[in-house]
């Protein structure tokens, strides 16, 4: 258990409106990481961190924007969602001076 | 662009065999292969990390291998449970920085009792 939760855990949304999932970590790591999973896609990886208002682009970063304005927090903004964006969304972290990654419980998110 | 490809997807055995999962990657600039489990519904919980100075790590029942020159990574599961079926995920990132990891689809695996 790496401290990781995720909120909302469910939640559904109509296409065309913005939706905010927050991770929060209670052990002050570096990196942060979300991850989106589909079924016939696996997980791929959308935007990390590296630190306070230090983020980057992954794989399937269209659609998505990303703030870390404290290192516990890292959010994930659909701007305007779409059902393409029905997905389970996991966050991940990564502790420093090690590589293993731990993932948050997950958000089910439905866009109707 | 790293490929992660895990066969086979699925896979059903008797409880108490030893089986292995395979994974195969397409960037031999590999450095970190990552090996999770996956309940239904649920988060991936990580079992085993190699490196690849290390070429091999065990925990338990568990023993994970990666070979760079092959492109391979194994998971041998001995003496299988019930309480083993899940589905397995390898992903693999090359290390340092904020990698993230590039993810095999997974082998679903099912241990009859």
């Amino acid at each position: 258990d790496a401290g990781i939760t995720q909120s909302p855990r469910h939640k559904v949304t109509e296409t065309g409106t913005p939706v905010t999932l927050r991770c929060h970590q209670t052990e002050n790591h570096r990196y942060m990481y979300w991850y989106r999973q589909d079924p016939g896609h696996g997980l791929r990886l959308i935007h990390y961190s590296y630190g306070v208002k230090d983020t980057d682009k992954g794989e399937v970063s269209d659609g998505y924007s990303v703030s870390r304005s404290k290192t516990e927090d890292f959010l994930l903004t659909l701007e305007s969602a779409t059902s393409s964006q029905t997905s389970v969304y996991f966050c991940a972290i990564r502790r420093d001076r090690q590589e293993t990654q731990y993932f948050g419980p997950g958000t089910r998110l439905l866009v109707l | 662009k790293q490929e992660v490809t895990q066969i086979p997807a699925a896979l059903s055995v008797p409880e108490g065999e030893n089986l292995v999962l395979n994974c195969s990657f397409t960037d031999s600039a590999i450095y970190n292969l990552q090996w999770f489990r996956q309940d239904p519904g649920k988060g991936l919980t990580s079992l085993l990390l190699i490196q690849s100075s290390q070429r091999e790590q065990t925990s338990g029942r568990l023993n994970a291998s990666l070979d760079k020159s092959s492109g391979r990574s194994t998971l041998y599961i001995a003496a299988s449970q019930p309480g083993d079926s899940a589905t397995y995920l390898c992903a693999g990132n090359r290390g340092g920085g904020a990698d993230g990891l590039t993810f095999g689809k997974g082998t679903h695996l099912i241990i009859q009792p």
